[in-house]
């Protein structure tokens, strides 16, 4: 079954320093979606991703986060200088015809900044 | 901001036994689905729930969408310890994005 596969599983990275988070979504696929869960904490919506440009993006997406189709396959989630407050967990998700139809989730990047 | 309150948050049972737990919200989505996470994995869609009132089974489990489309329940019959594990509730309101709620954390013991 084809699935959303995210590299790598864990970064670290230091305060300040910039990060890009991978995802290769499910290929027939048309929406995309980030997604973070801090420890213990609920999944957060942070943006989602139709026809090579935001659709629509969480109060959490400010001007440090972008996102990035850069070829036919990838999606990036770029955070430009991170925070400790950005240590979480990252999921990637696609869909076929947006939220209303099933999410397919990846099994997350775990950013720790430090 | 559309929240969704799950409970119990924390639910320990023995093998065999049945349980069920409840997703409830003032907001009316226009579908509802319920997911599956593992530590250290993406959340698992196990399913979609659109119309008020419906309910559907996945073999053991049964899920049930409000009349009004603002809560929900999944109940497990007989629960197996491979039942174990955190249920989640999400909700889409129309607009891009699904709202999840905290979570079920279940754990059945043999």
């Amino acid at each position: 079954e084809p699935e959303v596969t995210q590299t790598p599983s864990h970064q670290v990275t230091q305060m300040g320093q910039e990060v890009i988070l991978r995802c290769v979504p499910i290929s027939n696929h048309l929406y995309f979606y980030w997604y973070r869960q801090i420890l213990g904490q609920k999944v957060e919506f942070l943006v989602s991703f139709y026809n090579n440009e935001i659709s629509e993006k969480s109060e959490i997406f400010d001007d440090q986060f972008s996102v990035e189709r850069p070829d036919g396959s990838n999606f990036t989630l770029k955070i430009r200088s991170t925070k400790l407050e950005d240590s979480a967990m990252y999921f990637c998700a696609s869909s076929m015809t947006g939220s209303n139809s099933p999410l397919h989730f990846g099994n997350g990047t775990r950013l720790t900044v430090t | 901001t559309q929240l969704l309150e799950q409970s119990p948050q924390f639910l320990s049972i023995q093998e065999g036994e049945n349980l069920t737990v409840y997703c409830n919200s003032s907001s009316v989505f226009s579908s509802l689905q319920w997911y599956r996470q593992e530590p250290g994995e993406g959340p698992v869609l196990l399913v979609t729930v659109v119309t008020g009132g419906e309910v559907k089974k996945l073999k053991r489990l049964t899920f049930q969408f409000g009349d009004a489309r603002k809560d929900s329940s999944l109940h497990i019959t007989a629960a197996q310890p491979g039942d174990t594990g955190l249920y989640l509730c999400a909700g889409a309101g129309g607009n891009n994005r699904l709202a999840f709620g905290k979570g079920n954390q279940v754990v059945v013991i043999p």
